[in-house]
């Protein structure tokens, strides 16, 4: 059935540095792909999506390209802010919606 | 209010106890959504209402019972629960069905003492 992998967190990073979160999927059909991002005690929040290949999606400086050679959505940033600090969820929604475990990030001054 | 909402948002209760979630979706969308999410584990999806009709249980406890009196409110009705029923339950709501995107609210985190 469909699924989707995200890298084990938790991931520790100084201001400004560069990001990269993992996130590949199985998927039958032609899934949309979706980050979603969840600050300390709040709910989820659609970050970026991408609804077919090659798709880019882009929001608060956080980018994914949706690559079906590698069935893979990562997620990235050029220069991170503590604000960025949030645990990160990659999902995938098919005939139903999938989620990742999420993986935390930390952003240190 | 805008988006999806939720009360309350903190809650303890007894395992005896009866008490209610509340969530309301000022979005204009049809369906609406359960999810539990505990530390260390998946976002587990809970029930699903389209168009106000449930569609989706995953074999959730009887111990939990939702109810979507219209398309804008949806409730969960908690009774005799468990402490590993500790956890924050999140409402959501799409425009379409479980493969539309989904918004969230911010959630109600329940402690089962």
């Amino acid at each position: 059935g469909d699924s989707v992998t995200q890298m084990e967190g938790p991931v520790t990073l100084s201001e400004e540095a560069f990001l990269t979160i993992n996130c590949t999927y199985t998927a039958t059909g032609y899934p949309s792909l979706f980050w979603y991002v969840q600050y300390p005690g709040e709910g989820l929040q659609l970050l970026l999506k991408a609804t077919k290949a090659d798709d880019k999606g882009s929001n608060k400086g956080f980018e994914a390209t949706y690559r079906k050679e590698t069935t893979s959505f990562h997620l990235e940033k050029g220069s991170v802010q503590v604000s960025d600090s949030a645990v990160y969820f990659c999902a995938l929604s098919g005939n139903q919606f999938y989620f990742g475990t999420g993986t935390s990030l930390t952003v240190i001054p | 209010e805008t988006g999806v909402t939720q009360t309350p948002r903190h809650l303890v209760m007894g395992m005896t106890n009866k008490k209610s979630l509340k969530c309301e979706q000022h979005l204009g969308h049809n369906a609406m959504y359960w999810y539990k999410q505990s530390a260390k584990k998946p976002l587990e999806l809970m029930f699903v209402y389209s168009l106000e009709e449930r569609v989706e249980n995953n074999s959730v406890p009887s111990r939990f019972s939702p109810e979507c009196p219209n398309s804008s409110h949806l409730f969960l009705h908690l009774h005799t629960l468990q402490p590993e029923d500790s956890a924050l339950y999140l409402c959501a709501s799409s425009q379409g069905g479980l493969g539309e995107t989904q918004y969230f609210g911010p959630g109600t985190r329940l402690l089962v003492l």
